[in-house]
């Protein structure tokens, strides 16, 4: 079964600093996809980030990097240089390459982020 | 370009009552999908269309859910009767096509049953 974990409900950092994320999955499917979204309070959810488990290299967006250790199963959102409007829940996504499932994406419970000046 | 198009975006209704859901996607997107995000979770998947095709439906509590996307466009959740479990945000999203490196998503629709 498809199971994404994410340990840390809230997380704090100042501004300007760097701040990880953490996220780890579950799987036996050799092809997968892993996404970060952003949720502000507002409720949409913002498409952040993607790593294809092929993917050689780590992603990067900006501001934003996936750190993804495949061995470990591990696909860590890295945030540098933080800034307020940072401040949301965070989820880490995992979209299935199986079959009928293909494309069906599975979260975790999300990391709520607060920057503070 | 726009972005995903959902309606209403807060629906307050009684339980028992039916009500529904309305999404457009991105022009161009084959792949629609319809999630669920309950209070404190993240969303689980309800519905997956490929052009007017449901491909992915074994999430739908279809004793009381139903789906359509007639045109392969816009579609259309429904619930007939809601019961107070329902209560969560629903949203839709889309792709060029599947699988693909993003989905996008709709604001969303958060429905109170009372």
């Amino acid at each position: 079964a498809q199971k994404i974990t994410q340990t840390q409900p809230g997380m704090f950092v100042q501004e300007k600093e760097a701040v990880t994320l953490d996220c780890t999955y579950d799987t036996s499917d050799p092809s997968y996809g892993l996404f970060w979204y952003k949720q502000p309070s507002s409720g949409e959810m913002i498409f952040l980030i993607y790593q294809g488990s092929y993917d050689q290299q780590n992603a990067t967006e900006g501001r934003y990097s996936l750190n993804f250790q495949k061995a470990r199963k591990s696909a860590n959102l890295v945030i540098s240089a933080s800034q307020l409007g940072d401040s949301a829940m965070y989820f880490c996504a995992m979209r299935s390459d199986r079959g009928s499932t293909l494309g069906r994406l599975y979260f975790g419970r999300g990391t709520q982020l607060t920057v503070w000046p | 370009e726009a972005g995903v198009v959902q309606s209403p975006r807060y629906k307050i209704i009684e339980k028992k009552q039916p009500v529904a859901f309305w999404c457009n996607p991105i022009s161009g997107h084959n792949t629609l999908y319809w999630y669920r995000q309950n209070l404190g979770q993240g969303p689980e998947l309800l519905i997956r269309y490929e052009n007017e095709e449901a491909v992915d439906d074994s999430q739908l509590p279809k004793d009381r859910f139903s789906a359509e996307r007639l045109k392969g466009v816009d579609s259309t959740l429904k619930i007939q009767p809601a019961e107070l479990g329902d209560s969560a945000v629903y949203l839709c999203a889309s792709s060029p096509h599947n699988p693909a490196p993003s989905q996008i998503f709709g604001p969303g629709t958060r429905l109170t049953v009372l």
